[in-house]
C-alpha cells in the first residue's frame, strides 16, 4: 500500500522556537495533503487542507501566520509551527490524497510535539 | 453540517468476548464515506475499513465485522473473540462527497481495553 512518512516522529522544543513537521508521500503523488491535530486523549481534528502549489485552506479557529504550511512539490508539504507555547504540545497527523481515480487517503504515522 | 458520534467512551472486556463499538453519524451529503481507524498506544493510524454510502452490505474480515445501516444512519463495528492485541482506541470516521478522499471527520473514539 500506499506509504506516507513524516518527520520528525517526535520533537521537544523551548517555547517561543519555531518547529517544522515535514510529510512524504514515498511511492505517490499527492496534490492535496490534510494536517490534523490531536490532544492527548482526544479526537482528530483537521487542521488544513494543503495543495500542491496553493495556498492551504486554514479550518476556522487555526492561525495561519502560526501554522504555516508549505505544499512545494507534489511528494512533500511542510507544516511549521512558529514560536511554539506550550499549548501547541500536541500529536501532529498528516495524510495524502493520491491522484488515482479514487483518490484514497493514507496517514503518516505522526509526530508528537512537547514544547516546554 | 457532519458530525461523528461514537458514545462509548471506554470499553473493558475479557479476553474472547465479542465487543460491538457503536458509531452513529449525521451528513446532509448522498454520497460519502465512512471508515473506521484503530489507534494504538504508538499513534499511528490503522486504517480498517472504508464503506461508501452506496453499499450497505455488512463486511466481515476475520474477527472484524461492520453493520451499515442507513436507516438508522449507523456504522458499528464488533470485534469477535477479542485479544488483548486489540486494546487500542478505535475512531468512526466521515468523507464527504463522492471519492472519500475529502477531509475526515473523526467521531471521539472508544478506547477499547481487553483483560486477559
Amino acid at each position: 500500500g500506499a506509504v506516507v512518512s513524516q518527520h520528525p516522529s517526535r520533537v521537544i522544543c523551548k517555547s517561543g522556537t519555531s518547529v517544522k513537521i515535514e510529510c512524504r508521500s514515498l511511492d505517490f503523488q499527492a496534490t492535496t495533503m490534510f494536517w490534523y491535530r490531536q490532544f492527548p486523549k482526544q479526537s482528530l481534528m483537521l487542521m488544513a487542507t494543503s495543495n500542491e502549489g496553493s495556498k492551504a485552506t486554514y479550518e476556522q479557529g487555526v492561525e495561519k501566520d502560526k501554522f504555516l504550511i508549505n505544499h512545494a512539490s507534489l511528494t512533500l508539504s511542510t507544516l511549521t509551527v512558529t514560536s511554539a507555547h506550550p499549548e501547541d504540545s500536541s500529536f501532529y497527523i498528516c495524510s495524502a490524497r493520491d491522484l488515482g481515480p479514487v483518490g484514497e487517503q493514507f496517514f503518516g504515522p505522526g509526530t508528537r510535539l512537547t514544547v516546554l | 453540517a457532519q458530525k461523528v458520534t461514537q458514545a462509548q467512551t471506554e470499553i473493558s472486556v475479557v479476553e474472547k468476548e465479542d465487543v460491538t463499538l457503536d458509531c452513529v453519524y449525521e451528513t446532509r451529503d448522498t454520497t460519502y464515506y465512512l471508515f473506521w481507524y484503530k489507534q494504538p498506544p504508538s499513534g499511528e493510524l490503522v486504517f480498517l475499513i472504508r464503506r461508501n454510502s452506496f453499499d450497505e452490505q455488512n463486511e466481515i474480515s476475520g474477527r472484524y465485522s461492520w453493520n451499515f445501516q442507513k436507516s438508522t444512519s449507523s456504522f458499528n463495528f464488533t470485534i469477535t473473540a477479542s485479544q488483548v492485541v486489540d486494546s487500542a482506541v478505535y475512531f468512526c470516521a466521515l468523507s464527504e462527497g463522492r471519492t472519500g478522499a475529502n477531509n475526515l471527520f473523526f467521531g471521539t473514539g472508544t478506547r477499547l481495553t481487553v483483560i486477559p
